[in-house]
């Protein structure tokens, strides 16, 4: 079984602060992404990584960077909170397929406070 | 609206009877996968069905796709309360690698 691992499950921090979310993949999969997830709004995605090293903006990567240094890891890093990015982290993961997007595997989420 | 988007937004159920939730998308698929996420926990993939596909069943599930209508269902049989939890459906977008979420159905299932 796949499985996607968060480093944190919930976060507080002070708004200004520097935040890493780590993520961990144990299936090898070349994709990963992440998303935030708020009510009313569904799963946007803020980044997405096919391969080491290698990283697309997605729909709102404003405030945050990533890092793919390792192929099972994929970090997103927040360089200076602002309370709107208050809200619910996810990371996912899934193989490659040139032809079509597969199924993803999702860790349980990071839910970060910015105070 | 956005490309995959449910109805309805909340649905409430007896145990023992079927759910039955809609996605509507508006591009061209290669294919549609619906998801299911347990109350502050992360997404868990249910079932994928490719473009040229119409219908498709696991378990209790019988998922399917109008390509004319860009819609799907997803019908739950003798739900339980265990199928508490949020659905989403998501679509590819043909060229990329990115998948689109729509804002989910709130099914509630009571005992």
């Amino acid at each position: 079984d796949v499985k996607v691992t968060q480093s944190s499950r919930y976060l507080v921090k002070r708004t200004g602060e520097k935040v890493f979310l780590e993520c961990v993949q144990d299936m090898d999969h070349e994709n990963m992404f992440w998303y935030r997830q708020d009510p009313g709004l569904g799963l946007r995605l803020i980044y997405f990584s096919y391969d080491v090293k290698m990283k697309e903006k997605g729909d709102i990567p404003e405030g945050y960077s990533v890092s793919r240094e390792k192929k099972e890891r994929f970090s997103l890093i927040l360089e200076s909170t602002s309370t709107n990015q208050t809200s619910m982290y996810l990371c996912a993961s899934s193989i490659f397929v040139r032809t079509s997007n597969q199924p993803q595997h999702f860790g349980d989420g990071t839910r970060l406070s910015i105070l | 609206s956005q490309q995959g988007e449910e109805d309805p937004q909340a649905l409430s159920i007896q145990e023992g009877e079927n759910a039955t939730m809609n996605c509507s998308y508006k591009t061209s698929i290669n294919n549609l996968q619906w998801y299911r996420q347990n109350s502050g926990r992360g997404l868990v993939h249910l079932i994928l069905i490719r473009s040229n596909e119409r219908e498709k069943h696991s378990g209790r599930l019988r998922v399917t796709l109008d390509t004319s209508k860009k819609s799907s269902s997803l019908l739950i049989t003798a739900s339980r309360a265990a199928d508490t939890a949020s659905y989403f459906c998501a679509t590819d977008s043909s060229g990329t690698y990115k998948y689109i979420f729509g804002t989910g159905t709130r099914l509630k299932v009571l005992a």
